[in-house]
């Protein structure tokens, strides 16, 4: 079964709105998880590192301001799209590092397609 | 500039042929993964290798981590419709940072 969740699916907003994406650990409990961007036709890009109990890392490039990251518990970490343009129309994946090592298996949520009219 | 370089990042073949798709990095890592990805989906791990010098088949796929550990390769003997997709090497930076190559659009034409 799956191991991370992410809601919703897909969404679509009007530019000027904010959106809220949830990436949920179903097995373990995770104090780290990790934030992607996918363009069309793109590599994954990594966005940011979200900390339970602490404040978001943020990847070089990327507007804390504008990606608001909450890791409300170690098994809930929320990425919200503030202020969307349609620039930010992408598909976003989380990511659950694996528990044990050495760490291969890596975990990913099935992805949120966020498009932004 | 770009961790981790693929080449190339687009390839479109024909059925039955072979092709190669590198990872290339001027730095040394412990160990390098190779993902699959298909449209709307999250990335799948194919294969990791951690010894220089490293070859491990996954049936027609063959992977090799280059001797100074700063590269790899991946090879598809026969390529079929279904190997179509988004391959992606990566590797762990830090703090279980994982960052992707820009990946290979493999499409493979009937």
């Amino acid at each position: 079964g799956a191991v991370v969740s992410q809601h919703p699916s897909w969404v679509i907003c009007k530019s000027g709105t904010s959106v809220k994406i949830e990436c949920r650990s179903l097995d373990f409990q995770a104090t780290t998880m990790f934030w992607y961007r996918q363009f069309p036709k793109q590599s994954l890009m990594l966005m940011a590192t979200s900390n339970e109990g602490s404040k978001a890392t943020y990847e070089q490039g990327v507007e804390k301001d504008k990606f608001l990251i909450n890791h409300a518990s170690l098994t809930l970490s929320t990425l919200t799209v503030t202020s969307a343009h349609p620039e930010d129309s992408s598909f976003y994946i989380c990511r659950v590092p694996p528990v044990r090592q050495p760490a291969n298996e890596q975990y990913f949520g099935p992805g949120t397609r966020l498009t932004v009219t | 500039t770009q961790l981790l370089e693929q080449s190339p990042q687009f390839l479109s073949i024909q059925e039955g042929e072979n092709l190669t798709v590198y990872c290339n990095s001027s730095s040394v890592f412990s160990s390098l993964q190779w993902y699959r990805q298909e449209p709307g989906e999250g990335p799948v791990l194919l294969v990791t290798v951690v010894t220089g010098g490293e070859v491990k088949k996954l049936k027609r796929l063959t992977f090799q981590f280059g001797d100074a550990r700063k590269d790899s390769s991946l090879h598809i003997t026969a390529a079929q419709t279904g190997d179509t997709g988004l391959y992606l090497c990566a590797v762990i930076q830090g703090a279980q940072k994982l960052v992707f190559g820009q990946g290979t659009r493999l499409t493979i034409n009937p």
